[in-house]
């Protein structure tokens, strides 16, 4: 998991606050995701990003918003927290076309 | 509609023995497979992959084995080590190694 940062590593909101997770990653790569793993599933893609200036949506975008306004960085926004985002939220890295890299995690709970 | 199965929550295995982890897919344009590896309270860990035109990769204890008219992989560790008890995700990508669709994952416990 070396080069992928994340923080925080725990948050508590409560429902309606908006907070942003930050992925850093010092790697130079081009490819940059947020994944959420719930209880009993897989992790799921929310949004991810093939360079800086370009994203796109994964299969759960919903209530997220993010943006890549550099190679190294890729928040993750929650613009109006909900108690089905309670999750665990790894950020993920790579070159393009190559495999991705995660980072460590970081527990959101919503109350 | 889970692309992408697990069908075993959890697996018991004797230290010393053969793992071995089935995962199971049901779109043929899946073109990476991979293994990931997770310790809780840590990020998943890549293990291994095998792209779509191979049967077969290995990695020193660790075999990925692909049957695409079964959409079927499966992960072998041997001998299998204490330290190998973890949860295992399988996951299938349509475009490389990136973009991946997981399995809900098998929990994995080494006994000595």
């Amino acid at each position: 998991n070396a080069g992928v940062t994340q923080t925080p590593k725990f948050q508590v909101l409560k429902t309606g606050q908006s907070m942003t997770l930050q992925c850093a990653q010092d790697m130079n790569h081009e490819y940059m995701s947020w994944y959420r793993q719930d209880p009993g599933m897989g992790l799921r893609l929310i949004h991810y990003s093939v360079g800086a200036g370009i994203t796109d949506q994964g299969e759960v975008p919903n209530g997220y918003n993010v943006s890549r306004s550099t190679t190294e960085d890729f928040p993750l926004r929650l613009l109006s927290a909900a108690p089905s985002q309670t999750s665990v939220y790894f950020c993920a890295s790579g070159r393009l076309g190559n495999t991705i890299y995660f980072g460590e995690g970081s527990w959101l709970t919503v109350v | 509609d889970q692309q992408v199965k697990q069908n075993s929550p959890s697996l018991s295995v004797q230290e010393g023995r053969i793992s071995i982890l089935n995962c199971d897919y049901t779109n043929s344009m899946f073109d990476y497979f991979l293994w990931y590896k997770k310790y809780p309270a840590e990020g998943p860990t890549f293990l291994i992959s095998i792209s779509s035109i191979k049967d077969k990769n290995e990695d020193g204890r660790f075999t990925v084995f692909l049957n695409k008219s079964a959409k079927h992989l499966s992960l072998h560790i041997v001998p299998s080590q204490p330290g190998d008890s973890a949860v295992y995700f399988c996951a299938a990508s349509l475009q490389g190694a990136q973009k991946l669709v997981f399995g809900q994952g098998t929990r994995l416990t080494i006994n000595p």
